[in-house]
């Protein structure tokens, strides 16, 4: 199947600073990735959609200012989690999709916020 | 009432059962249909995608009754390997997916 890297694994930061995760495809152009973000026991929640270009689209209740996605290429989409607080701390997964077939997550990062 | 909603589980069933999964979905325009696995702190596996004619791979079957809004999951000759998270998920359209919390299932020897 097709191979969605993320960087980084795991992070662990201070309240008060920001974090960026990066999305690639790796075998594939992606227009569109999408960001999730899961916690204990609970499913994924679609928090945004990137679009290569142009700004990404938010899901309700997502504070776009807090979490901040930049797609700047084909292959590269960026969350950045801006002044994080203990409460962000949570399963990060972004997915993309090759045309016409089904979601391809990367392997997450988990994010601590002390 | 949720969008997608599944029977949390768990299941625990002995090695060799047959185990089966249920999903519905409450958005009679939704378009496409997935089962996917996860496995404790890992990411979600696209297991399978599901059609109304059925489709089945291995031990594993998927059914679609769009009428029901309903999808299934059968998993036979279950493995110790098969234990993990099965996650329904329904697609408005290609943008937009919308997940099941999960099934739980363990295999034990």
């Amino acid at each position: 199947g097709a191979v969605v890297s993320q960087h980084p694994s795991r992070v662990i930061c201070k309240s008060g600073t920001s974090v960026k995760i990066e999305c690639r495809s790796l075998d594939f152009q992606a227009t569109t990735m999408f960001w999730y973000r899961q916690f204990p026991k609970k499913s994924l929640m679609l928090m945004a959609t990137s679009n290569e270009g142009s700004k990404a689209t938010y899901e309700q209740g997502v504070e776009k200012d807090k979490f901040l996605i930049n797609h700047a290429s084909l292959t590269l989409s960026t969350l950045t989690v801006t002044s994080a607080h203990p409460e962000d701390s949570s399963f990060y997964i972004c997915s993309a999709r090759p045309t016409g077939a089904a979601q391809y997550f990367g392997p997450g990062t988990r994010l601590t916020v002390t | 009432r949720k969008e997608v909603e599944q029977d949390p589980g768990p299941f625990n069933v002995p090695e060799g059962a047959t185990v089966a999964f249920n999903c519905t979905y409450s958005n009679s325009a939704s378009q496409s249909f997935f089962w996917y696995r996860q496995d404790c702190r890992k990411e979600p596996k696209l297991l399978m995608s599901v059609y109304s004619s059925g489709n089945e791979d291995g031990r594993f079957t998927a059914q679609l009754n769009r009428a029901s809004q309903y999808i299934s999951l059968l998993i036979r000759d279950s493995k110790l390997s098969d234990s993990a998270t099965y996650l329904c998920v329904v697609e408005l359209n290609a943008g937009k997916s919308t997940f099941g919390d999960g099934t739980t299932l363990t295999v034990k020897p």
